[in-house]
């Protein structure tokens, strides 16, 4: 019953790598979002897509980049990874029609050393 | 700016023992206020949508109330399995064609000890 999948649940990155977050969810929705979650700061939009091959900035996208070339598919690029990117990253999905209506993964818990 | 605060950031409680979680906001025009519970290490989960000062919304143990400036996520009898971060988010105004945002609070970490 998996409808957004985050293709990893743990990472550990070295500073200046090229990092992948990849993102599928299966039930048809136009929207996309990437957050990240940090103790004490809540939930931040980092980029969002709202049909295949558009994409507009969050709240917090210096560092970040994003991608969406299928529809079901929504990635996060971090161009080189900082120890301060250290965090947990959560995509959601939403349909146009009921665009409250997030549904989200689990979660990538991302380490950069 | 749209900000939402919650409060308290932790809430402990004994099994049985009813509380109230606060989501206050301040927004330019309220378009609906969402709470989420969030387990550990996983995604939130959608709980309710409020649109209107006065309404409620009631799931199990848990039930939902909005004024003009704040929302309450109201508990009673919570059991362990209620233990969870609750997340209270309200939607920035839509640019035309875009995708909604939600903007969202910093979450209270509620403990229900048996």
């Amino acid at each position: 019953d998996v409808k957004v999948t985050q293709s990893s649940r743990y990472l550990v990155k070295r500073t200046g790598e090229k990092v992948f977050l990849e993102c599928v969810q299966d039930m048809d929705h136009e929207n996309m979002f990437w957050y990240r979650q940090d103790p004490g700061l809540g939930l931040r939009l980092i980029y969002f897509s709202y049909d295949v091959k558009m994409k507009e900035k969050g709240d917090i996208p210096e560092g970040y980049s994003v991608s969406r070339e299928k529809k079901e598919r929504f990635s996060l690029i971090l161009e080189s990874a900082s120890t301060n990117q250290t965090s947990m990253y959560l995509c959601a999905s939403s349909p146009r029609v009921k665009d409250y209506g997030y549904t989200f993964g689990s979660g990538t818990r991302l380490t950069v050393v | 700016e749209d900000q939402v605060t919650q409060s308290p950031e932790a809430l402990r409680l004994q099994e049985g023992e009813s509380s109230s979680l606060n989501c206050s906001y301040t927004v330019s025009g309220l378009r609906g206020l969402f709470w989420y519970r969030q387990d550990p290490g996983k995604g939130p989960e959608f709980l309710f949508t409020l649109y209107s000062a006065g309404e409620e919304k009631e799931k199990e143990r848990l039930k939902a109330t909005l004024t003009k400036k704040e929302s309450f996520l109201h508990i009673t009898a919570p059991k362990p399995e209620d233990s969870a971060t609750y997340l209270c988010a309200v939607p920035r105004p839509r640019i035309s064609g875009s995708a909604r945002q939600l903007t969202f609070g910093s979450g209270t970490q509620l403990t229900v000890l048996p």
